[in-house]
C-alpha cells in the first residue's frame, strides 16, 4: 500500500459525459502528479501540482482540468467524453524525489 | 527536451536465470535520478530500485541491481534469480528534481516457469 488512495476504482460512463477522479496523496506529500495509462501503453503524464499550485503541464487535453484544494486532495475532472479517453488513470504524489502512485482509477467510456 | 528509450518491448526469461532490462535516457542535466517501476498484472505501479546521478555506486535491492554509465546515459536492470511474480511490465523513469517524471514506453517482462 503506497499511502495514495484514488476513487472510484472503477468508472463506466457514455461518450458525451463528465467525471471527476478523485486523488488523496501520502500524508505530507504535497506534490500530486496525474497519468493517463491507454491498455498497453507507457504513462502519459497529464499535469503537475505542488502545495495547491499548477507546476507543470504534460498532454492534458482541453476537455480536462484539474486542482489540487487546501487539504492537498486532488481532482481530475474529465468532460465531453469520447471513447478514446477510456484508460487507466493514475494519480502519484511525491515529496522530494520520489513517486508513490495510487492504485488507478479504471474509465471505460461506451 | 528530456527523453527515456527502452529498446526492448517484450523479453522472456526462465525462472532462476538473470536478465537485463535496457535502459537509456538524454538529458543536458548534470543532477537527476533515475528509477524502474513495475507494473505486474494487478497495474499497481511498484517502485523497485532508483539511482541518484551524483552517486557512482550502482544501486541494489535485493535481487534487483542497476548498471549506470552516466556517461553513455545508460541506465540498466539486472534481476536475478528470476521470479514468476517478477512477470510485469517494467518502465525506466527519469526526473530532475522539481520537475514531472519522463517515463519510457516498457518492457514487458515474462518469466517461464
Amino acid at each position: 500500500d503506497s499511502g495514495v488512495t484514488q476513487t472510484p476504482k472503477h468508472l463506466i460512463t457514455a461518450t458525451g459525459q463528465r467525471v471527476t477522479l478523485r486523488c488523496s496523496p501520502r500524508s505530507g506529500d504535497l506534490s500530486v502528479y496525474w497519468y493517463q495509462q491507454s491498455l498497453d501503453q507507457g504513462l502519459q503524464f497529464l499535469i503537475q501540482y505542488y502545495n495547491g499550485e499548477e507546476r507543470a503541464k504534460g498532454n492534458i487535453l482541453e476537455r480536462f482540468s484539474a486542482q489540487q484544494f487546501p487539504d492537498l486532495h486532488s481532482e481530475l475532472n474529465l468532460s465531453s467524453l469520447e471513447l478514446g479517453d477510456s484508460a487507466l488513470y493514475f494519480c502519484a504524489s511525491s515529496v522530494f524525489d520520489e513517486q508513490f502512485f495510487g492504485p488507478g482509477t479504471r474509465l471505460t467510456v461506451l | 527536451a528530456q527523453t527515456v528509450t527502452q529498446s526492448q518491448p517484450e523479453m522472456s526469461v526462465q525462472e532462476a536465470e538473470t536478465v537485463t532490462l535496457s535502459c537509456t535516457y538524454d538529458t543536458s542535466e548534470n543532477n537527476y535520478y533515475l528509477f524502474w517501476y513495475k507494473q505486474p498484472p494487478s497495474r499497481q505501479m511498484i517502485l523497485v530500485i532508483r539511482q541518484e546521478a551524483y552517486k557512482q555506486q550502482n544501486a541494489t535491492e535485493n535481487r534487483f541491481s542497476v548498471n549506470f554509465q552516466k556517461a553513455a546515459k545508460s541506465f540498466s536492470l539486472k534481476i536475478s534469480d528470476s521470479q514468476l511474480g517478477d512477470t510485469a511490465m517494467y518502465f525506466c523513469a527519469f526526473m530532475i528534481y522539481g520537475q514531472n517524471f519522463v517515463f519510457g514506453p516498457g518492457t514487458r517482462l515474462s518469466v517461464l516457469p
